[in-house]
């Protein structure tokens, strides 16, 4: 089963806009990850967020975790056509056992 | 520093066929894990290795998948016999575990189609 669920299932943007990506997850977590996997490819870490943490940022990438709320969000400012991807959250239980990738969410930036 | 590395990038096979897919992990990485990903869904975890012990192999579909991780390197997914419902990518991935914050680094996949 998929613990982690991405909303919206898909995304069309124009370049310059920012895109917001939302995950859900139902138990406690140790960590939180954001991947991006662009079409024929493997996925790609883009940022880790851990259970203490609230915040985090990287060069364009904004991730929040709410753990009250049991979600995260995926901030991208500034799109470009570049980041037209799949976006997937996954998320680590307590023991660092169970890693959970949710079913993602297709980002289309138009240029 | 060479990524994780898959063959074959595609795989056409008739239905009741046997295949198999190799992966080679990133030097040091003790985690290895086979996931198998749908289109249009994420990755579903198969089998995760720690070092050359199968640590989580509870969706691993045992009547016609196999895997095996000799000397805690490079691994093989085996499927004998095929069906029509596992066309589908089959990826690998490996990590430093808990150490690395369990964080991911994925092969670019092989993409099975079963006729």
């Amino acid at each position: 089963s998929q613990q982690g669920e991405e909303d919206p299932q898909a995304l069309s943007i124009q370049e310059g806009e920012n895109a917001t990506m939302n995950c859900s997850y139902k138990t406690s977590i140790n960590n939180l990850q954001w991947y991006r996997q662009n079409s024929g490819r493997g996925l790609v870490h883009l940022i880790l967020i851990r259970s203490n943490e609230r915040e985090k940022h990287s060069g364009r990438l904004r991730v929040t975790l709410d753990t009250s709320k049991k979600s995260s969000s995926l901030l991208i400012t500034a799109s470009r056509a570049a980041d037209t991807a799949s976006y997937f959250c996954a998320t680590v239980d307590n023991y660092g056992q169970n890693f959970v990738f949710g079913p993602g969410t297709r980002l289309s930036v138009l240029p | 520093e060479a990524g994780v590395v898959q063959s074959p990038r595609y795989k056409i096979i008739e239905k009741k066929q046997p295949v198999a897919f190799w992966c080679n992990p990133i030097s040091g990485h003790n985690t290895l894990y086979w996931y198998r990903q749908n289109l249009g869904q994420g990755p579903e975890l198969l089998i995760r290795y720690e070092n050359e012990e199968a640590v989580d192999d509870s969706q691993l579909p045992k009547d016609r998948f196999s895997a095996e991780r000799l000397k805690g390197v490079d691994s093989t997914l085996k499927i004998q016999p095929a069906e029509l419902g596992d066309s589908a990518v089959y990826l690998c991935a490996s990590s430093l575990g808990q150490a690395g914050g369990n964080i991911q680094y994925f092969g670019a996949g092989t993409r099975l189609s079963v006729l």
